[in-house]
C-alpha cells in the first residue's frame, strides 16, 4: 500500500522560504503526477503545483512566481519550495499522488474525455508564518 | 474557465439521500473526483472516474455527470458522512496543465 510521508519546517518568519519534502513508500514513482495542495485555516483546498517522475512541472498561476517543485527519483521523494512567505501562506500543506488518463470503456479509449484524481495523500504539515 | 462551483452547505436527514453538485466548464472534458474531509484529517478520495469507488468506500457513495455538472450522491446518509466534500478536476483550457478544486460543501447529517 502506497504511503506518503511528509516533513518540513512548521514555523517561518515573513520573507523566508517554505521547504517541505514528501517521500513515497510502497509504490512506483513513475506514471503519476505528484502534487502539493494547501488549506488555509477554515478554508478550502488550493492546488499549488505538481511534478512527474521526469521532472516536468505545472504550477498554479497564482503562485507560480514563488513556487519550485523538484524531484529526487533515487529517493522517491519530491519537494516544495515557496519563497517570500507571508501570513497568507499559513496553511496545512499536503502532498498527494495524482492519476490522469483518458476515459476508457469496453476496450476503447476516448480522447475527448478524461479522468483525474488524487488517491493517496500525506497527513499534512501545518505551516505558520508569523513574525 | 478553471473554476468549479459547489454549494457551501447542504443538510440531510439521517438515512435519507443527498446530492452534492459541482459545476464548471472543465467537467465537460473531465470526470470529477470527489473527496471527503473530516476535521483535522487529510482529504480522502471517495469517487473517481465515471463512478468508481476506492477500496473501503461504502457503496452508498456514487457519482454521476451531465454536461458541466458533476454530482456526488449519498444514498442513506449516515452520521459518519458528516464532513466537507470537495470536487476536483483538471482545467480543460489550454493544455490541461492546472488542477482545480471546488470551494467545498459542508454536509450536515441531521
Amino acid at each position: 500500500q502506497v504511503q506518503l510521508q511528509q516533513w518540513g519546517a512548521g514555523l517561518l518568519k515573513p520573507s523566508e522560504t517554505l521547504s517541505l519534502t514528501c517521500a513515497v513508500y510502497g509504490g512506483s514513482f513513475s506514471g503519476y503526477y505528484w502534487s502539493w495542495i494547501r488549506q488555509p485555516p477554515g478554508k478550502g483546498l488550493e492546488w499549488i503545483g505538481e511534478i512527474n517522475h521526469s521532472g516536468s512541472t505545472n504550477y498554479n498561476p497564482s503562485l507560480k512566481s514563488r513556487v519550485t517543485i523538484s524531484v529526487d527519483t533515487s529517493k522517491n521523494q519530491f519537494s516544495l519550495k515557496l519563497s517570500s512567505v507571508t501570513a497568507a501562506d499559513t496553511a496545512v500543506y499536503y502532498c498527494a499522488r495524482g492519476s490522469l488518463g483518458p476515459y476508457c470503456s469496453g476496450g476503447s479509449c476516448y480522447s475527448y474525455y478524461y479522468y483525474y484524481y488524487m488517491d493517496v495523500w500525506g497527513k499534512g504539515t501545518t505551516v505558520t508564518v508569523s513574525s | 474557465s478553471s473554476e468549479l462551483t459547489q454549494d457551501p452547505a447542504v443538510s440531510v436527514a439521517l438515512g435519507q439521500t443527498v446530492r452534492i453538485t459541482c459545476q464548471g466548464d472543465s467537467l465537460r472534458s473531465y470526470y470529477a473526483s470527489w473527496y471527503q474531509q473530516k476535521p483535522g484529517q487529510a482529504p480522502v478520495l471517495v469517487i473517481y472516474g465515471k463512478n468508481n469507488r476506492p477500496s473501503g468506500i461504502p457503496d452508498r457513495f456514487s457519482g454521476s455527470s451531465s454536461g458541466n455538472t458533476a454530482s456526488l450522491t449519498i444514498t442513506g446518509a449516515q452520521a459518519e458522512d458528516e464532513a466537507d466534500y470537495y470536487c476536483n478536476s483538471r482545467d480543460s483550457s489550454g493544455n490541461h496543465l492546472n488542477v482545480v478544486f471546488g470551494g467545498g460543501t459542508k454536509l450536515t447529517v441531521l
